[in-house]
């Protein structure tokens, strides 16, 4: 069965650095691979997504990702952060003719420092 | 256009009482889930629907839960009786075609 790790249960980072969030997966095939984010209160809002193609993706709000095979990973980057990133970031798999199931990690709560 | 609506958005309740929670996809989205998310975790998925048939439900708990999606629409998930451990938050999420899941803002049930 697939699984995701985030190994961050938490992450602080000042307003303006750069911001890496990390996602680990185990599945035996090539899977599609999403980041959501979830501020309190709200459901989860989809960020970016790889299904195929070109590793490294765009999302909304300026947030991208890689899909590095070999590693397992799809990590989650932005440049410089900005305060109303504070929320907290899944990463999720699906699975090819898993009829869309997804397997969510635990989460990264985001903090940012003015 | 709107998101996929869910109410209540907060329920109290004592154990041992019922409680259902409601779920309005977004319009022309055949496929409708149920997770169940509790503190510090991430969602996981308690039942799947396209159209009016759950196509998954291996990890909805049958002794105590039900759903229901007779139209092929809107969706009812139920909890009867409710345990203390059933506190947590119930998101619902539609997707169409492309496969992208849209998640509702959730209901935090607290079972006292």
């Amino acid at each position: 069965a697939q699984s995701v790790t985030q190994p961050d249960i938490h992450i602080t980072v000042s307003e303006g650095a750069s911001l890496e969030l990390r996602c680990n997966y185990s599945y035996g095939a090539t899977p599609y691979l999403f980041w959501y984010v979830q501020s309190p209160g709200q459901g989860l809002q989809l960020l970016l997504k790889y299904f195929s193609g070109d590793t490294l993706v765009q999302g909304i709000k300026g947030f991208e990702a890689e899909f590095k095979r070999s590693q397992s990973s799809f990590n989650l980057r932005k440049p410089s952060v900005h305060w109303s990133d504070a929320a907290e970031y899944f990463c999720a798999v699906g699975i090819t003719g898993g009829g869309n199931k997804l397997t969510f990690g635990t989460g990264t709560q985001l903090k940012v420092e003015l | 256009e709107a998101g996929v609506v869910q109410s209540p958005r907060y329920k109290i309740i004592e154990k041992k009482q019922p409680v259902a929670f409601w779920c309005n996809p977004i319009s022309g989205h055949n496929t409708l889930y149920w997770y169940l998310q509790n503190l510090g975790q991430g969602p996981e998925l308690l039942i799947r629907y396209e159209n009016e048939e759950a196509v998954d439900d291996s990890q909805l708990p049958k002794d105590r839960f039900s759903a229901e999606r007779l139209k092929g629409v809107d969706s009812t998930l139920k909890i009867q009786p409710a345990e203390l451990g059933d506190s947590a938050v119930y998101l619902c999420a539609s997707s169409g075609q492309n496969n992208e899941q849209f998640f509702g803002p959730g209901t935090r049930l607290t079972v006292l």
